[in-house]
Formats: structure tokens, sequence, C-alpha cells
């Protein structure tokens, strides 16, 4: 069964760079596209992005200047950094692997963020 | 982007009727492309219809998706008590990837 599971500090000052990572067990890599989602709390979901193992990736246009995604296939990790980030990127992160499709199959149990002085 | 507009926002029913969850698009998706998540307090969403009709592994007879084009409905033909929970449809027909806005499926 693949699992996920976010890393990464829980409180960042306005600002500065907000960086995660996401490790996968029991499953490849490869051939899949690796993703990232945040949820504000109380509110709906929001896709930030997604880096294919080859390391090609595709942003959302409303973040895009702001996110960069790597992944690192040996240690089967792909991590996020948004930088700038104030109160309003204050989200629970998800990782989540995905289909060609979109489908999004696999979730970490997610990540709170919160942007604070 | 395609908006993905779902509705009602929250529907109240009761143990064992039946639940009927909409989802239209600003614009035609692919059926490939359309999926529906379900997700409880606390927990990430999980994966419960992908292709707008096929139940993903696990998921139980009880919900079914249909739809096309601009209009796609999830239904729960019986509701247990395990299903009260915020529904998303997403697409990827288009990019970027977006969800619609969640309806709530609560107790009566």
């Amino acid at each position: 069964q693949v699992q996920l599971q976010e890393s990464g500090p829980g409180l960042v000052k306005p600002s500065e760079t907000l960086s995660l990572t996401c490790t996968v067990s029991g499953g490849s890599i490869s051939s899949y596209y690796w993703t990232w989602i945040r949820q504000p709390p109380g509110k709906g979901l929001e896709w930030i992005g997604y880096i294919y193992y080859t390391g090609v990736t595709n942003y959302n246009p409303s973040l895009k200047s702001r996110v960069t995604m790597s992944v690192d296939t040996s240690k089967k990790q792909f991590s996020l950094k948004l930088n700038s980030v104030t109160a309003a990127d204050t989200a629970v992160y998800y990782c989540a692997r995905a289909q060609i499709t979109g489908d999004l199959d696999f979730w970490g149990q997610g990540t709170l963020v919160t942007v604070s002085s | 982007e395609i908006v993905l507009t779902q509705s009602p926002g929250t529907l109240s029913l009761s143990p064992g009727e039946r639940a009927t969850l909409s989802c239209r698009a600003s614009q035609s998706v692919g059926s490939s492309y359309l999926t529906w998540y379900q997700q409880k307090p606390g927990q990430a969403p999980r994966l419960l219809i992908f292709g707008a009709s096929s139940r993903a592994t696990g998921i139980p007879d009880r919900f079914s998706g249909s739809g096309s084009g601009t209009d796609f409905t999830l239904t729960i033909s019986r509701l247990e008590p395990e299903d009260f929970a915020v529904y998303y449809c997403q697409q990827y027909g288009s990019s970027p990837l977006t969800f619609g806005g969640g309806t709530k499926v609560e107790i009566k």
C-alpha cells in the first residue's frame, strides 16, 4: 500500500519561505505525478501543482510566481517551496499521488502550516 | 480555468435516504477527467469515483457517478452513518486542476 507523509515546519513567519517534503513509501515514485494541494481552515481544496518523477512541473497560475517543486527519486521524496508567504497561505498542506487523468488516489495525512510572526 | 459549481451546499438527510449531489462545470470536461472525493473532519480526502463513473478500490456500490459534458452527479443510494461528510468534485480536463466548493451531507 502506497503511503505518503508530509514533513516540515508548522509555523512560518510572514515574507519567509514555506518548505515541505513528502516521503513516499510502499510503491514506486516513477510514472506518477506528485502533487501538492492545500486547504485553508474551514475552506475548500486548492491545487498547488505537481512534479513528474522526471522533474517536469506544472503549477497553478495563481501561485506560479512563488512556487518551486523538486523531486529526489533516490530518496523517494518530493518537495514544495512557497516563498513570500502571508497569512493567506495558512492551510493544511497535503501531498498526493496523481494519475495522468488527475485522479488523486493516495494522499498524505496533511500538515497544518500557520503563517504568523 | 474551469470553474466547478457544486450544489446544494448542504444536504440534510437521514440514514437510509438517497443523496444526489451535483457538479456543474463552466466548460465541457471530458468524462475521463472528472473525479469525486469524500472528506471527513480531520482527514485527507479519499478518492471515491474516477472517470466520472468508475468506483475506486474498496468503495461500496451504493456510491455511483454519472454525467458528461458540463453536468455530473454523485449518488449515494442509501446513506450509511459513515457517509455523512463533505464531497468534492474535481476536474483535470484542462489545467489548472480545479475542485468544486464541496457539498456537505449532514444528518437531518
